[in-house]
C-alpha cells in the first residue's frame, strides 16, 4: 500500500522560496496512474489545493498560486516536489502531499511551514 | 474558481442522523460524478470517506453515505457518535486538472 512522507524545511522567510518534497514508499511513483498532489491549510482556513503533478510530469496548478507554483517528480527518488516562490506570511501553513485519480485517497501526515524572517 | 459552498457547522446528538451540504455549479458538481468526502481532525491528515459521489473506500463505515442532487451533492452520517466529530470538506472534479475545488468546509459538532 502506497505511503507518502512530507520532508522539507522547517520555517522559511518571506520572499524566499519554499521547497518540500515528497517520498512514495510501498509502490512505484513511475507505474501508478495516480495523480500526485499538494494540499495546504493555513491556520484556522480550509483545504487549499496548490496543484497536482503525474508521473509523466504533466502539472496542474490552482490559478491564483499558478504564477509562483512549480512540481515535478523525480522517479529515481520515487518522489515528488513543490516549490513556491516569493512566499509571504498568507503561505503559513500545513502542506500536505496526497495521491489519487479523482480523490485522493492518500495522504502524507502534513508538514507545518512558517513564514518569518 | 469558486469554492463548493458548504454550511458553517452542523450538529446533531448521538444516534441522530445528519447531512452537510455541498453547493456547486452545473460546471463541477452538476456535471462530474466525481465528487468526493473528506473527514478531517485537528492536527491529522484528512481522510478519504466518500468518493465518486456515493462510493465508499475499504474501511469507511457504512454510516457514511453519499448523494447528489443537481448541483448539490449531500454526505449524510447515520448513527451519529462521539468519534465522528470532526470537520468534513467536499471536493469536486471541475472539467479541467486545473480546476479543483474544495469546500469550505463543515464543523460536526455531536451533541
Amino acid at each position: 500500500q502506497l505511503q507518502l512522507q512530507e520532508s522539507g524545511p522547517r520555517l522559511v522567510k518571506p520572499s524566499e522560496t519554499l521547497s518540500l518534497a515528497c517520498s512514495v514508499s510501498g509502490g512505484s511513483i513511475k507505474s501508478s496512474t495516480y495523480y500526485w498532489a499538494w494540499i495546504r491549510q493555513s491556520p484556522g482556513k480550509g483545504l487549499e489545493w496548490i496543484g497536482s503533478i503525474n508521473s509523466g510530469g504533466t502539472s496542474y496548478y490552482n490559478p491564483s498560486l499558478k504564477s509562483r507554483v512549480s512540481m515535478s517528480v523525480d522517479t529515481s527518488k520515487n518522489q515528488f516536489s513543490l516549490r513556491l516562490s516569493s512566499v509571504t506570511a498568507a503561505d503559513a501553513a500545513v502542506y500536505y502531499c496526497a495521491a489519487g485519480e479523482y480523490s485522493y485517497g492518500i495522504w502524507g501526515q502534513g508538514t507545518l511551514v512558517p513564514v518569518s524572517s | 474558481q469558486s469554492a463548493l459552498t458548504q454550511p458553517a457547522s452542523v450538529s446533531g446528538s448521538p444516534g441522530q442522523s445528519i447531512t452537510i451540504s455541498c453547493t456547486g455549479t452545473s460546471s463541477d458538481v452538476g456535471t462530474y460524478d466525481l465528487v468526493s468526502w473528506y473527514q478531517k481532525y485537528p492536527g491529522k491528515a484528512p481522510k478519504l470517506i466518500i468518493y465518486e459521489v456515493t462510493k465508499r473506500p475499504s474501511g469507511v463505515s457504512n454510516r457514511f453515505s453519499g448523494s447528489k442532487s443537481g448541483n448539490t451533492a449531500s454526505l449524510t452520517i447515520s448513527g451519529l457518535q462521539a468519534e465522528d466529530e470532526a470537520d468534513y470538506y467536499c471536493w469536486s472534479y471541475a472539467g479541467s486538472r486545473s480546476l479543483v475545488i474544495f469546500g469550505g468546509g463543515t464543523k460536526l459538532t455531536v451533541l
